[in-house]
């Protein structure tokens, strides 16, 4: 199975702060890399598909890059609303495994 | 837009088979374009893949799940459904369902709409 590690796996940040948040594949995944925002009691949101493409409808502070087996996702500037776990996930191969989640608070 | 909302029992006893049925409202799941996939976390727990239908009854599951689950649709209602036989409490948890979109010239996909999820619990 490809293993994904999320880093970190909470933090803590400000309205206006500038958030990255790293997922690491265990073996290369060529670009099959999506990211997922998860609040308590609502369906997880698509927000990055293919690495770094944003998904329609989602706020362009939003952003997604690719480094080898490395990916991020980056908030340019948090906002309220952001407050919430993200999740990596890839489809490169099954089983498909997702990353064990950012939880982004105050 | 397309909604997808699970349903089933929320209690299931050990050994049990577990059944969820996932709504979708907005789209058809014969469309080419999409396919359906369930997902599941545990409580305090992350997210895990169980399994996905093809529209061309297709499936692919999780080896984790050792030949338990079975995912299959109903074209005439546009519903998806999910089994999970002999379940024990290691199998209590959110379940999701959702959809994935494909890229066809690079086989990429991602799950670009879910379900609320349902909270099913094993215990006798």
């Amino acid at each position: 199975d490809i293993h994904l590690t999320q880093s970190p796996s909470s933090l803590s940040a400000s309205v206006g702060d500038r958030v990255t948040i790293t997922c690491r594949a265990s073996d290369p995944i060529n670009s099959y890399l999506n990211w997922y925002q998860h609040k308590p009691g609502k369906a997880p949101n698509l927000l990055i598909y293919a690495a770094t493409r944003l998904q329609s409808g989602v706020p362009s502070r939003f952003s997604g890059s690719e480094f080898g087996t490395d990916f991020t996702l980056t908030i340019s500037s948090l906002q309220p609303e952001d407050f919430a776990t993200y999740y990596c996930q890839q489809s490169y191969m099954t089983p498909w495994t997702f990353g064990q989640g950012t939880k982004v608070d105050i | 837009q397309v909604q997808l909302q699970e349903s089933g029992p929320r209690l299931v006893k050990p050994s049990e088979t577990l059944s969820l049925t996932c709504s979708v409202f907005g789209a058809s799941i014969s469309s080419e374009t999409y396919y359906w996939t369930w997902v599941r976390q545990p409580a305090g727990k992350g997210l895990e893949w169980i399994g996905r239908l093809y529209t061309t009854g297709v499936t692919h599951y999780n080896p984790s799940l050792k030949n338990r689950a079975t995912i299959s649709a109903d074209t005439s209602r546009d519903q998806v459904s999910l089994r999970l036989q002999s379940v024990t409490a290691a199998d209590t948890a959110l379940y999701y369902c959702a959809r994935v979109e494909e890229e066809s010239t690079s086989w990429r996909s991602w799950l670009d709409s879910w379900g609320q999820g349902i909270l099913v619990t094993v215990s006798s």
